[in-house]
This record gives structure tokens, sequence and C-alpha cells, in this order.
């Protein structure tokens, strides 16, 4: 079963404006990571947030978590159209350990 | 290096038959785990192998099977293909059990007939 819902399902944005998803997740975790693929092909790790932090950054890329609301979102600023592709959040498991559980994705389209 | 690598890309079968999908992962990584990914969906966690051992197993039937080999690359087996086991299969490594940051590969793009 999906851990996390993505919302929106889908965005469609210019280039150069900024990229908000949002990620709900429903057991407790001890981290929460953003993925990105293209094309339906492999999945690239872009960051990891970890349950006692609030904010992450990297590069252009925002992560919030709020574990009271079992919710995350991720920012891309400045978005650019090598960034359209579907995002996913994955959180793990109660305990840690050995699978992560993927959200059901968001797919961004950046057009010029 | 070169990054986690599976076969083969694509592959064709008709119902009741058998699959065997191959998977290396990058060099050093001792962890392998296979995921599902049906169109439109978010990857579902199929097994995680590691130092030769089944560390985890998601809610998959008993047609589904994995090992992992001394080298660290591993196989998932799929018994009596079914019409709804056709997906894209993902393998990923890392070198921990923690899963803190995956690796994955393209994919093998399996279709049922």
């Amino acid at each position: 079963s999906q851990q996390g819902e993505e919302d929106p399902q889908a965005l469609s944005i210019q280039e150069g404006e900024n990229a908000t998803m949002n990620c709900s997740y429903k057991t407790s975790i001890n981290n929460l990571q953003w993925y990105r693929q293209n094309s339906g092909r492999g999945l690239v790790h872009l960051i990891l947030i970890r349950s006692n932090e609030r904010e992450k950054h990297s590069g252009r890329l925002r992560v919030t978590l709020d574990t009271s609301k079992k919710s995350s979102s991720l920012l891309i600023t400045a978005s650019r159209a090598a960034d359209t592709a579907s995002y996913f959040c994955a959180t793990d498991g109660p305990g840690g350990g050995n699978k992560l559980t993927f959200g059901t994705g968001t797919q961004l389209k950046v057009e010029l | 290096d070169a990054g986690v690598t599976q076969s083969p890309t694509h592959l064709i079968k008709t119902r009741g038959q058998h699959v065997t999908l191959r998977c290396s992962p990058i060099s050093g990584h001792k962890s392998v785990s296979w995921y599902q990914q049906v169109l439109g969906q978010g990857p579902q966690f199929i097994f995680q192998y590691y130092e030769k051992e089944e560390r985890g197993r998601g809610n998959f039937p008993d047609r589904f099977s994995a090992r992992q080999f001394p080298n660290y690359s591993s196989e998932l087996n799929v018994n009596a293909l079914l019409l709804g086991d056709s997906a894209l299969y993902l393998c990923a490594s890392s070198s921990t059990t923690l899963n803190e940051k995956l690796f994955f590969g393209s994919g093998t793009q399996l279709s049922v007939l």
C-alpha cells in the first residue's frame, strides 16, 4: 500500500517559477526522502530530512517536515525545463529499517 | 564507477510463464532492494537483501522470490505470471540496510500478455 499521498497529482508551471508539492504520510517515521523520476525510469535521490529536523535546503530545493501533521513539502525554486519529472516522497517505517514506502507522486511539467 | 545495472530493460511474457530479472549493485554496496512500480503509482517494496540474507519482504505473493549472490548481485524471480504483474521492476542498492539513500537502476519493463 502507499504510505504517502502527494498533492497535487500534476503541476504545470512556467520556467523560472517556483514549484511546491506536498506529501502526507500515515505512520511515525525516522526520516523522509524525496526522489525524482524521469520518464518512468530509475529514481534519483534528491534530499533526506530526519524526523527531528523541520527544514532542509539543497541547492534550489527546500524541504519542510511537520511531524505533528505528518506532512512534508518540497519547494523547487527558479524551475527549469529540465526539472520536468515525477517527484515522490518516501518514508521509512516505524523503527526504521528495511523498506521505503513511496507516495503516489506529483508530475511536474515546466514549460519554456 | 558504474551505477546500478538491471537486465533486461524490456521483457514480454505470457500468462503462466516464469521470469528472472537481474541486478548488479554499485560496487561496494551490499544491500539490494526490489520495487514494483505499476503505471501511475509510486514504487512498492518487494524485497531487501543484505549480505545475502533476506532482510525484508513486502506484501507480495509467494510467486515472487529473490536471492543475492556472493558478489552482491541479485535476481528477482516471478512464477506463474499474471496480467497484473505487468510493471516496471526497479532494483536499488545502498551501502547499509538503513535505506537512507537508495541508488536505483533504470528498471526492467515487464509486459505480461
